[in-house]
């Protein structure tokens, strides 16, 4: 029962542009998410988050976006750079003790 | 060391055989975690501890996993009698005290390959 999914195992995108990467959770209980970025035989590392009393959070190129009501997430990156080339994975605090994470959406982008 | 450190980086073992990997968590972090990412899935929640509660075990796949934090620091992952299913990178991130959804800080992982 995967209470976190990110249903597009892959994206492809041309540098310069804009890469939307999805994350759908089940649980309208959820109160905080966060994205975190991991690149090959590294551990992921922390990128952006958002609190559920907030709908959007930017951090520099990347920009976090929370649909409550239909339980959605979306991290935009404009613009895209061959440098955020990378495995992103979605997580949210379940109400659980630890962070329950989505399945990943590899991110290439295109020079 | 600044960040947190797994060894070994790499393990291949042949099935049956019992494994130990290790942890060394950032210094001051009174949690830590251990999740597993095997081929092509994501990363899966195993064990949590934080400083000397009971730690949560709801995430271990089955009893012939175990984990121990010694002295609130270092952990041990341990695997008895691996099959090949056990296959896949094991994850250790500690985190600084504070409330839930606090930022990981991950290791590099162990690959484990089980023959």
């Amino acid at each position: 029962d995967q209470q976190v999914k990110q249903n597009s195992p892959s994206l492809s995108v041309q540098e310069g542009r804009i890469s939307i990467l999805n994350c759908d959770y089940t649980n309208s209980m959820f109160d905080y998410f966060l994205w975190y970025k991991k690149y090959p035989a590294e551990g992921p590392t922390f990128l952006i988050s958002i609190s559920s009393i907030k709908d959007k959070n930017e951090d520099g190129r990347f920009t976090v976006f929370l649909n409550k009501s239909a339980k959605h997430l979306s991290l935009h990156i404009v613009p895209s750079q061959p440098g955020d080339s990378a495995v992103y994975f979605c997580a949210s605090d379940t109400g659980r003790r630890a962070l329950t994470f989505g399945s990943g959406t590899r991110l290439q982008v295109q020079p | 060391g600044a960040g947190v450190s797994q060894s070994p980086s790499n393990k291949v073992t042949e099935k049956g055989k019992d494994v130990e990997l290790r942890c060394d968590p950032i210094s001051g972090h009174t949690a830590l975690y251990w999740y597993r990412q095997s081929l092509g899935q994501g990363l899966e929640f195993l064990i949590y501890f934080q400083g000397n509660s009971a730690p949560d075990k709801s995430g271990l796949p089955s009893d012939r996993f175990s984990a121990e934090r010694t002295g609130g620091s270092v952990s041990t992952l341990t695997i008895q009698r691996t099959q090949q299913e056990d296959s896949a990178v094991y994850l250790c991130a500690s985190s600084p005290p504070g409330g839930v959804g606090e930022k990981l800080f991950f290791g590099s992982g162990t690959q484990l390959s089980v023959l």
